[in-house]
């Protein structure tokens, strides 16, 4: 069975850092793009970051672009997403999803985790 | 940035009928060397994550019941549901994967009349 399972999030102060993780089973890591999204609190999506399968490409939203770094250790099936210089428009539930069929982040997201909670506040 | 607009905001329909949303792109979705148009579908119901209903705009992903459907191409698209069950309400999000950043509509809410 296809899982991804986020983890990291928590309380963190303006200007602070926090990497969230997020691990992939049933499935052949490598192969897929992998995807960040987050969600304000009561809010639509809002797509941040996606790396290819073989972390040769990376994108960013202009919001986190300079800030956010994602990266991916194929061989512990991990994805990341270190996140510098918060600031309250940061606060979300963050999702990360697989892509659909490839290691091309051009793709609808198939398979999405249960999200970590990052929330930015003094 | 394409952006993406979806109407309505809400929409109420009795069990049974057809409930149709609409989804516009700033630019053409059409890629004109596959001939897809990058656009997919999602449904979150409350306190879940997305789920992927349509790919490329028109295929529906495995498991999805067939009262789901999209259509459009270009810059104008639709998801359709034929017949409204109980367990459809939820939020429905297109999303353009054309070109990056990769944006989102801001969402329809289905609830039932």
């Amino acid at each position: 069975e296809v899982q991804v399972l986020e983890s990291g999030g928590g309380l963190v102060q303006p200007g602070g850092s926090l990497r969230v993780s997020c691990a992939g089973s049933g499935f052949t890591f490598s192969n897929y793009a992998m995807t960040w999204v987050r969600q304000a609190p009561g809010k639509g999506l809002e797509w941040v970051s996606c790396i290819s399968g073989g972390a040769d490409g990376t994108y960013y939203a202009d919001p986190v672009r300079g800030r956010f770094t994602i990266s991916r250790d194929n061989s512990k099936n991990t994805l990341y997403l270190q996140m510098n210089t918060l600031t309250v428009e940061d606060t979300a539930l963050y999702y990360c999803a697989k892509s659909r069929t490839g290691t091309s982040c051009y793709e609808g997201l198939e398979h999405w985790g249960l999200g970590t909670l990052v929330t930015v506040s003094s | 940035d394409i952006v993406m607009t979806q109407s309505p905001d809400s929409l109420a329909v009795s069990l049974g009928e057809r409930a149709t949303i609409s989804c516009k792109s700033s630019q053409s979705l059409l890629y004109s060397s596959d001939n897809q148009n990058y656009l997919g579908w999602y449904q979150q119901k409350p306190g879940q994550p997305p789920k992927l209903l349509i790919y490329w705009a028109s295929n529906r992903e495995f498991g999805v019941p067939d009262r789901f459907s999209g259509s459009g191409s270009g810059t104008d698209f639709t998801l359709t549901i034929s017949s409204l069950q109980a367990e459809d309400v939820a939020v429905y999000y297109c999303q353009q994967y054309f070109s990056v950043p990769f944006t989102f509509g801001p969402g329809t809410k289905v609830h039932i009349k």
